[in-house]
C-alpha cells in the first residue's frame, strides 16, 4: 500500500537557519497539506496546495515559510529564518481527487537551538 | 471561530470494554469528520471518517456517530485491545480540500 514518506525524520538547526522539509506524497494525489504539532498539543493546519499553487493557509503560515512542488512528485515546506517557537513535527499530508480524506506522512521532528 | 473541542483528553479502559471518545465542533459550515490514531513516534493514520449526510458508520470494532444539530460526533471502539493504545484525534474539515480543524486528542490506555 502506498505511504506518504518524509525526510528527514528529526533535523536539529540553530536559530537564524533556513531549513527546507520534504515530502513525497502518494502519487494519485491531488491535495496537499502541511501541518504542525508542537508537543502534547493538537495538529495545527499551516498551509493547503492545490494545482500548484496555494489554496488556503493559517495565521501561522506567515512569510517565513513557503511551500513548493518543484518536480511533480516532492513537496516542500520551507521555514527561511527558524525561531525557537518553530520546534515542532511537521506532518505533510495528501489527499486524492475526492478531496476528503487526508493521508499523513511520518513527520519531520524540528528542534531549533 | 472554527474550533473542536474533544473529551476526555486521558481514557484507560479493560481490554474487552468499550471506550468512548466525544468531539464537538463549532463551526456549522463543517460536513466532513475524519478520525485518526496517532501511535507513539508516528503520523496520524486514518481510522474511520463520516459526512454529514450520515448518521452513523461502523467498520467492525469501530463506529462513529454524528449529531449535526448538537454538533457533536463520537468514536466508539468495542471490545478494547491493548494495540488500541494510542492517541485519538477527531477533526472536522467544511469542504472538498478544505483543511483539517483537530481536537485537542485522547490518550486511550487499554489495559490487559
Amino acid at each position: 500500500e502506498p505511504e506518504v514518506t518524509q525526510t528527514p525524520s528529526h533535523q536539529v538547526t540553530q536559530m537564524g537557519q533556513e531549513v527546507i522539509l520534504r515530502c513525497v506524497p502518494i502519487s494519485n494525489h491531488l491535495y496537499f497539506y502541511w501541518y504542525r504539532q508542537i508537543l502534547g498539543q493538537k495538529v495545527e493546519f499551516l498551509v493547503s496546495f492545490y494545482n500548484n499553487e496555494i489554496s488556503e493557509k493559517s495565521e501561522i503560515f506567515d512569510d517565513q515559510f513557503s511551500v513548493e512542488r518543484p518536480d511533480g512528485s516532492n513537496f516542500t515546506l520551507k521555514i527561511r529564518s527558524t525561531k525557537l517557537e518553530d520546534s515542532a513535527m511537521y506532518f505533510c499530508a495528501g489527499g486524492d481527487r475526492t478531496g476528503d480524506e487526508q493521508y499523513f506522512g511520518p513527520g519531520t521532528r524540528l528542534t531549533v537551538t | 471561530g472554527e474550533n473542536v473541542e474533544q473529551h476526555p483528553s486521558t481514557l484507560s479502559v479493560q481490554e474487552g470494554d468499550s471506550a468512548v471518545i466525544k468531539c464537538t465542533y463549532s463551526d456549522s459550515a463543517s460536513n466532513y469528520f475524519p478520525w485518526y490514531k496517532q501511535e507513539l513516534g508516528k503520523g496520524p493514520q486514518l481510522i474511520i471518517d463520516i459526512r454529514s449526510n450520515v448518521g452513523e458508520k461502523k467498520d467492525q470494532r469501530i463506529a462513529v456517530t454524528l449529531n449535526k444539530t448538537a454538533k457533536h460526533f463520537s468514536l466508539h471502539i468495542t471490545e478494547t485491545q491493548p494495540e488500541d493504545s494510542a492517541v485519538y484525534f477527531c477533526a472536522a474539515s467544511k469542504w472538498q480540500g478544505g483543511k483539517l480543524i483537530f481536537g485537542q486528542g485522547t490518550e486511550l490506555s487499554v489495559k490487559p
